[in-house]
Order: C-alpha cells, then sequence, then structure tokens
C-alpha cells in the first residue's frame, strides 16, 4: 500500500525563483493538504484540494498557489521566493471531505532553502 | 484563530518510567484529536486518535479527552530512548482542516 510520496526530497533556490513541488496521496485517499513547517514550530496549513479545487486555505499570501490532478496528485507552487520561504514542506492526504474521523498521512516532506 | 497549546519542553524521563504530555485548544467545536510523533528531520506520524472523552488504549501510549476542560494528553508507558522524538497534537476543527500544536520535545535517558 503506497503512502504519500513527494519529490523532490531537498531543493536550494535563490531570492526571487519560483519552485514547485509535487505530491501523491495515499492510495484511496482523495483530499490533499499542504502544510509548511519552520524549525521548531508546528506545521502551519497552506491550503487543501479536492476534487481538483482550493477548498480551504490557511493565513499564506497569494505567492502560494496549487493544483490538484483528476489522479489526485497535486502541486504546490511558491512564486517569487523569500528567505521566509525556508521550510519543510509536508504534503498530507487524507479520504472524503464529510467525515471528522479521517486522520492526516504525511509524505516525507520537502526541504526548500532559499539563499 | 484556532489555538493549540503545548509545552515545548524538552521533557526528560529516565528510560523505563511513563512520560506524560498535554494539549490545550481553544475551539469547543473541535472534533478529533491526534498525536503525531516526529523525529528530528522526518514528517510527522500518526499514533493516536481520539474521538470521544476518556480513555484510549494502544499498547504503551494512552490518549486521554476532557472536552469540557479542552485538553488532550498522551502518556506513553515503559519509555524508550526511541521515543526520543517531537510529540504534536493536532486538533480537527473543521472537515479535514487540522490545528497543530508546535510539539513538546521528549527525551528519554538510557
Amino acid at each position: 500500500d503506497a503512502g504519500v510520496t513527494q519529490s523532490p526530497t531537498h531543493l536550494i533556490k535563490t531570492r526571487g525563483q519560483q519552485v514547485t513541488l509535487r505530491c501523491s496521496p495515499k492510495s484511496g485517499h482523495d483530499t490533499v493538504s499542504w502544510y509548511q513547517q519552520a524549525l521548531g514550530q508546528g506545521p502551519q496549513f497552506i491550503f487543501q484540494y479536492y476534487e481538483e479545487e482550493e477548498r480551504q486555505r490557511g493565513n499564506f499570501p497569494d505567492r502560494f498557489s496549487g493544483h490538484q490532478f483528476p489522479n489526485y496528485s497535486s502541486e504546490l507552487n511558491v512564486n517569487a521566493l523569500l528567505l521566509g520561504d525556508s521550510a519543510l514542506y509536508l504534503c498530507a492526504s487524507s479520504r472524503g471531505r464529510s467525515s471528522y474521523n479521517s486522520p492526516l498521512h504525511f509524505g516525507n516532506g520537502t526541504r526548500l532553502t532559499v539563499t | 484563530q484556532k489555538e493549540v497549546e503545548q509545552n515545548s519542553g524538552p521533557l526528560s524521563v529516565p528510560e523505563g518510567a511513563i512520560a506524560s504530555l498535554n494539549c490545550t485548544y481553544s475551539d469547543r467545536g473541535s472534533q478529533s484529536f491526534f498525536w503525531y510523533r516526529q523525529y528530528s528531520g522526518k514528517s510527522p506520524e500518526l499514533i493516536m486518535s481520539i474521538y470521544s472523552n476518556g480513555d484510549k488504549e494502544d499498547g504503551r501510549f494512552t490518549a486521554q479527552l476532557n472536552k469540557a476542560s479542552q485538553y488532550v494528553s498522551l502518556l506513553i508507558r515503559d519509555s524508550q530512548p526511541s521515543d526520543s522524538a517531537t510529540y504534536l497534537c493536532a486538533v480537527q476543527y473543521n472537515f479535514n482542516k487540522f490545528y497543530f500544536g508546535s510539539g513538546t520535545k521528549l527525551n528519554v535517558k538510557p
């Protein structure tokens, strides 16, 4: 049973550049959420995708955008990178939007460093 | 903004002892509660979920929920050095929207 997979594992970018991170959800899951985790902090919710649409969004600027494909995989795009965007980016998948009892399952994350 | 509070620690316990991790949350409408373990440099791993008041046991782990007090805890019995990690409390407020605490770092000393 394949879990959540993310790519790439690590990225180094320069300020002002753009980055795309990718995620494939766990088998049987149709909802993908993205989180940013700075060092020493808990994951911060960026947004959630279900049925190829952004359904919920956290307190992140429009530089953060995403997409979900028909096979439920997802991309996170960040434009005009800032030093403060350096973090571990976590993709989490879950099953359905109408259940309270579907926990998040995380991928291994992408470590983004902005120089 | 929904708040989830945890003591950042570090919490140090000797091997074989009981580790007690605590979490409070601000939204009384929260329905589901989860504990994740995160090793340094790794992603969070689900270890416990609890949905109703009371205790839920799974092996060496016991989750406790008190919705009236807005309090969730995790007990780890017979702590092992391999339990040394950061433990994240997560509260599900809305369908598939989760809020995380900043985590409690646990050190289990051999």
